[in-house]
């Protein structure tokens, strides 16, 4: 069964400090791998997916397939990325995108 | 710039009523899902479609039925509201499988 695990509900870090939100899937196949973040009273938006390898608000995040993750990382963390993150999977040619429990990132000054 | 739209921020109803959410999107979207999102269990896959007239279901079908009679329109149905289906809804629309999801506002749904 395709399931997305996110082992963290909240994470507390300080301004300036590094940030690391876990993600890991099951899936038989080769997914797509995305994260989507949800600000306070916005509607919820992607933030990056693995296949464009991009940086977005200085995120990145790694697919590594030999341990089914998809950790999502910044450097130095800023208070407005205080959000909820989600992490979510979409098999080829399937068209289900299935999410996380979701993590609730507080930077605090 | 996509637009997912939901008819209503917030809802109440009564149990054992009909409840209709309904949602459009503006860009030709192929795939349109309805989530149910609850603190500590994230979205949760209600139904989605990926042609109109077409519907699979997703992780928790139980007590819901959508309808997509058109491309744009895809309807999210109660049959008979109950408590435990108070909840946020989100409506997402994607243009073909593995590509970006866009979302509705939301609509705070309780029945009581």
């Amino acid at each position: 069964a395709q399931r997305v695990t996110q082992p963290e509900k909240l994470l507390s870090v300080f301004k300036g400090a590094p940030v690391e939100l876990k993600c890991n899937y099951s899936y038989s196949g080769s997914p797509e791998l995305f994260w989507y973040v949800q600000y306070s009273r916005q509607r919820l938006q992607l933030l990056l997916r693995h296949i464009s390898r991009e940086s977005i608000k200085g995120f990145t995040a790694d697919l590594n397939k030999g341990e089914t993750s998809f950790h999502l990382k910044k450097p130095f963390a800023q208070e407005e990325d205080s959000a909820m993150y989600y992490c979510a999977l979409s098999g080829w040619g399937w068209g289900k995108l299935q999410f996380g429990a979701g993590t609730q990132v507080v930077v605090t000054p | 710039d996509v637009k997912v739209t939901q008819s209503s921020r917030y809802l109440v109803k009564r149990t054992g009523e009909k409840v209709f959410l309904e949602c459009v999107q503006d860009m030709d979207h192929e795939n349109m899902f309805w989530y149910r999102q609850d603190p500590g269990l994230g979205l949760r896959l209600i139904y989605f479609s990926y042609d109109v007239k077409m519907k699979e279901k997703g992780d928790i079908p139980e007590g819901y039925s959508v309808s997509r009679e058109k491309k744009e329109r895809f309807s999210l149905i109660l049959e008979s509201a109950s408590t435990n289906q108070t909840s946020m809804y989100l409506c997402a629309s994607s243009l073909t499988a593995n590509t970006e999801a866009f979302f509705g506002q939301g609509t705070r749904l309780t029945v009581v």
